[in-house]
């Protein structure tokens, strides 16, 4: 079975601070991995995903398959950023690509 | 682009009575949607894989005749909760997937469902 696991439910960080997200996972094959976010009012939407190796407003995440870890990442937190984040996981690669959550951080950065 | 319009946003109605959630992709073609329901400060739970033309695929637990899906065309699917409870109660919500290739989901803005 797949599971995603985000151990943090919420994280408060100091803007201009590093940040980072933590995101295991639990996947017996080669899963896609993507960040989704949630702003304050506004719908799901995608920030990024492991096989585009993006950055995306700054934040980046890199698969460790030895730590079944997709960990996202800023080095310097802005207030914008603050928002839900949530981890999902999609597997097998073609024509059904259901996505497995984890249950999101929501991350709040003070000013 | 990639805009995924769910309505109704909000709908509150009598236990008993049915309810159905339209999910559209509107500039571009969906062959496959999502249905997910996300109870109070928990993630994300999905429900069904809707395709385009075919029956849905339910995840375990999910009651078919309960939670009835229908994808007639590339850019609508539909949830109808039927006879719906209080239980039935909870924010659910819709995403959409372009055909071809690995392709991400985009998302709907959710429809918060509340049965007195």
């Amino acid at each position: 079975a797949q599971r995603v696991t985000q151990p943090e439910k919420l994280l408060s960080v100091f803007k201009g601070a590093p940040v980072e997200l933590k995101c295991n996972y639990s996947y017996s094959g080669s899963p896609e991995l993507f960040w989704y976010v949630q702003y304050s009012r506004q719908r799901l939407q995608l920030l990024l995903r492991h096989i585009s190796r993006e950055s995306i407003k700054g934040f980046t995440a890199d698969l460790n398959k030895g730590e079944t870890s997709f960990h996202l990442k800023k080095p310097f937190a802005q207030e914008e950023d603050s928002a839900m984040y949530y981890c999902a996981l999609s597997g097998p690669p073609v024509g059904n690509e259901k996505l497995t959550f984890g249950t999101g951080t929501r991350l709040t950065i003070i000013p | 682009g990639a805009v995924v319009s769910q309505h109704p946003s909000w709908v509150i109605c009598k236990s008993g009575t049915s309810v159905k959630i339209e999910c559209r992709s509107l500039d571009f073609q969906a062959t496959t949607m999502f249905w997910y329901r996300q109870f109070p400060k928990q993630s994300l739970m999905l429900m069904a894989t809707s395709n385009e033309g075919s029956k849905a695929t339910y995840e375990q637990g999910v009651e078919k005749d309960k939670f009835l899906i229908n994808h007639a065309s590339l850019t609508l699917s539909t949830l109808t909760v039927t006879s719906a409870h209080p239980e039935d109660s909870s924010f659910y919500i819709c995403s959409a997937r372009r055909q071809g290739g690995s392709q991400p989901q985009h998302f709907g803005d959710g429809t918060r469902l509340s049965i007195l």
